[in-house]
């Protein structure tokens, strides 16, 4: 298996515009995660979920924020408008059930200028 | 959701085996204890989990005494690869999954 695939690797883009962040779990996963990593605030979890279900979106910092799962094999993570605040490293994480370890991607580095 | 604390961070040399203790005072009956190792540019990846006693796997071990509000993980003779930070977490299975990450521990590994 590939892992967890995210992209992309790298997005630089300036304030206002909107960004779009994709994931594709690990086949057979069910859970699916995304947090977002900086150097003042760590590795925070913004939204996890279960069989495609938004389980916890507590963690979304605001109505900036959105994600969905339409299926099994994707989840795209949207900042409309993003802000440079929103910069950091986005990454997405899938396991196989509740207690599994998590397996991350290999992040989105965002810049938004 | 048990709040963990761990050191900042460490020093060790290579050959040496490094234990980076984490603390989980309010830990509930139905957490288990997770750790994972990151490395710069990287994310998380998983290194051992436990529920009590001892777990031991082929890159670490890990120690959670009778009242596991505590637990420590062992890391046998370090190399330099083995800079990273390592994160302790405590999960629950809430009807979904949370997982949450604390600060880490920093651990440098000198020659």
């Amino acid at each position: 298996d590939a892992g967890v695939i995210q992209s992309p690797r790298h997005e630089v883009t300036e304030m206002g515009q909107e960004v779009t962040l994709r994931c594709k779990p690990i086949s057979g996963h069910n859970s699916l995660f995304w947090y977002r990593q900086t150097m003042m605030r760590g590795l925070e979890l913004l939204i996890y979920f279960n069989n495609n279900v938004p389980i916890d979106d507590s963690g979304m910092p605001e109505d900036r924020f959105s994600a969905k799962m339409p299926n099994a094999s994707f989840s795209t993570l949207k900042i409309q408008p993003s802000e440079p605040r929103d910069s950091a490293v986005y990454f997405c994480a899938s396991s196989f059930g509740p207690r599994e370890k998590l397996f991350f991607g290999s992040g989105t580095q965002l810049s938004v200028l | 959701l048990a709040k963990t604390t761990q050191p900042i961070s460490m020093d060790s040399y290579e050959g040496q085996e490094v234990n980076i203790t984490c603390s989980h005072n309010n830990i509930a009956t139905n957490d288990y204890i997770t750790w994972y190792q990151q490395f710069p540019s990287q994310g998380p990846r998983f290194i051992i989990q436990g529920y009590k006693t001892k777990v031991t796997n082929e890159v670490a071990s890990l120690f959670i005494p009778a009242d596991r509000k505590s637990s420590t993980l062992s890391l046998p003779r370090v190399s330099l690869s083995d800079t990273a930070v390592y994160y302790c977490l405590v999960a629950r299975n809430t009807g979904g999954f949370k997982t949450i990450f604390g600060a880490g521990t920093r651990l440098f590994v000198k020659a």
